[in-house]
C-alpha cells in the first residue's frame, strides 16, 4: 500500500525559502501512471494546488505561484521535493504531498498526512 | 482558470437524512476530471468520487456523484455520524487543478 510522508522545517523566516520533501513508500515514484503534487491549505481555509512533477522530471506549476516554486524528484530515493522562495505570512499553511492518478482523471487518490509550516520571524 | 463554486457553504442535517451538495464551474469541465473529497478536522482530504460519478476504492455506496458540463452534485443517501465533515470538489483542466471553497456538513 502506497504511503506518502512530508518532512521539513515547521518554521521559516519571511523572505527565506521553504523546503519540504515527500517520501513515497510501498510503491515506486517511477510508475508511469502517476504525477506527484504539492497542495497547501492555510489555517481554516480551502485547498490550493501548488504544482506537480512526473518521474521524468517534467513539471507544471500553478500560475499564481510559478515564479517562486521549484519541484524536483529523486527517483533513487523515491522522493520529490518542494521549494518555495521569498515566503511571507500568506504562505503559512499545512502542506500536503499527494499522488495524482492519471487513469482516475487526475484525482488525488493518496495524500500525505500534511505538515504545518509557519512563516514568522 | 476554472473557478468552482460550492453550495451551500454550510449544510445542517440529521443522521439518516439525505445530503445534496452542489459544485458549479465557471466554464465547462470534462466529467472525466471532476472529483470530490471529504476532509475531517486534522486530517488530509480523502478521495470519494472521481470522473464525476465513480466511487474511489473503499467508499460506501451511499456516496454518489453526478453531473456534467458546469453543474455537478455529490449525494449522500443516508447520513451516518462519520459523514459530518467538509467536502470539496476539484477539477483538472489545461494543466491546472482547482478546488471549490468547500461545503461544511454539520449535525443539526
Amino acid at each position: 500500500q502506497v504511503q506518502l510522508q512530508e518532512s521539513g522545517p515547521g518554521l521559516v523566516k519571511p523572505s527565506q525559502t521553504l523546503s519540504l520533501t515527500c517520501t513515497v513508500s510501498g510503491g515506486s515514484i517511477s510508475s508511469g501512471d502517476y504525477y506527484w503534487s504539492w497542495i497547501r491549505q492555510p489555517p481554516g481555509k480551502g485547498l490550493e494546488w501548488i504544482g506537480y512533477i512526473y518521474y521524468s522530471g517534467s513539471t507544471y506549476y500553478n500560475p499564481s505561484l510559478k515564479s517562486r516554486v521549484t519541484i524536483s524528484v529523486d527517483t533513487s530515493k523515491n522522493q520529490f521535493s518542494l521549494k518555495l522562495s521569498s515566503v511571507t505570512a500568506a504562505d503559512t499553511a499545512v502542506y500536503y504531498c499527494a499522488r495524482d492518478d492519471y487513469p482516475k482523471g487526475d484525482a488525488f487518490d493518496i495524500w500525505g498526512q500534511g505538515t504545518m509550516v509557519t512563516v514568522s520571524s | 482558470e476554472i473557478v468552482l463554486t460550492q453550495s451551500p457553504g454550510t449544510l445542517s442535517l440529521s443522521p439518516g437524512e439525505r445530503a445534496t451538495l452542489s459544485c458549479r464551474a465557471s466554464q465547462s469541465v470534462s466529467s472525466s476530471y471532476l472529483a470530490w473529497y471529504q476532509q475531517k478536522p486534522g486530517q488530509a482530504p480523502r478521495l470519494l468520487i472521481y470522473g464525476a460519478s465513480s466511487r474511489a476504492t473503499g467508499i460506501p455506496d451511499r456516496f454518489s456523484g453526478s453531473g456534467s458540463g458546469t453543474d455537478f452534485t455529490l449525494t449522500i443517501s443516508r447520513l451516518e455520524p462519520e459523514d459530518f465533515a467538509v467536502y470539496y470538489c476539484q477539477q483538472y483542466g489545461s494543466s491546472v487543478y482547482t478546488f471549490g471553497q468547500g461545503t461544511k456538513l454539520e449535525i443539526k
